[in-house]
């Protein structure tokens, strides 16, 4: 069974910092593109970023270009994104989906970015 | 980047009847290698999306045969043949294309 396991959300300041994790399971998770994919309260969803199955190709939303980065460990069936400089607009549920259809996805961290 | 637009954006329905939601992409869809991404998915309250149709036309394992999915270029339509209870919710378009991905903004349905 697939399974996307998402970690690392909660509180931080404007300005601050966070790293969200995806653990996956059920699959060759070296064979997949995955995704990050954000949805604010009560809002609809936003693709965030994408890296393909070798971190060979990287793309980034305009909103979050500069400021988050998307990488992979392929050894240990995980997907990341590092967040810095975030801003009250990041605040979100953080998904991760498998590739470019978005197979699978995970149940979602929440990032509440708030002083 | 791509613009996806779904009409209507509230959907009543009566239990029973069909329903039906049309996504429109401000470009082509088609891939340069041949596949449309063009992919529906169902959010029901307090879920995580679901995938429910990929690549145009073709139904997710486990996904009940009264949705369909049709279209090309960058007209596309879901269809539910008759809306049963667990069907309420948000249903949204996306693209897989272009970069950046895009969604529709989401349509809602729920019983009249």
């Amino acid at each position: 069974e697939v399974q996307l396991v998402e970690s690392g959300g909660g509180l931080v300041q404007p300005g601050g910092s966070l790293r969200l994790s995806c653990a996956a399971s059920g699959f060759t998770f070296s064979s997949y593109s995955m995704n990050w994919v954000r949805q604010a309260p009560g809002k609809g969803l936003e693709w965030v970023s994408y890296i393909s199955s070798s971190s060979s190709t990287i793309y980034y939303a305009d909103s979050v270009k500069g400021r988050f980065t998307i990488s992979r460990d392929n050894a240990k069936n995980s997907l990341y994104l590092q967040m810095n400089s975030l801003r009250a607009e990041d605040t979100a549920v953080y998904y991760c989906a498998r590739d470019r259809t978005g197979n699978y996805w995970g149940q979602g961290t929440l990032v509440t970015v708030s002083s | 980047d791509v613009v996806m637009t779904q009409s209507p954006l509230s959907l009543p329905v009566t239990l029973g009847q069909p329903a039906s939601i049309s996504c429109r992409s401000s470009q082509s869809l088609v891939h340069s290698d041949g596949n449309t991404y063009l992919n529906w998915f169902q959010q029901r309250p307090g879920q995580s999306p679901r995938r429910l149709i990929y690549k145009v036309s073709n139904r997710d394992s486990g996904v009940p045969d009264r949705f369909s999915g049709s279209g090309s270029g960058t007209d596309f339509t879901l269809k539910i043949s008759r809306v049963e209870a667990e069907d309420v919710g948000v249903y949204y378009c996306m693209q897989g294309t272009h970069w950046p991905f895009t969604f529709g903004p989401g349509t809602k349905v729920d019983i009249k």
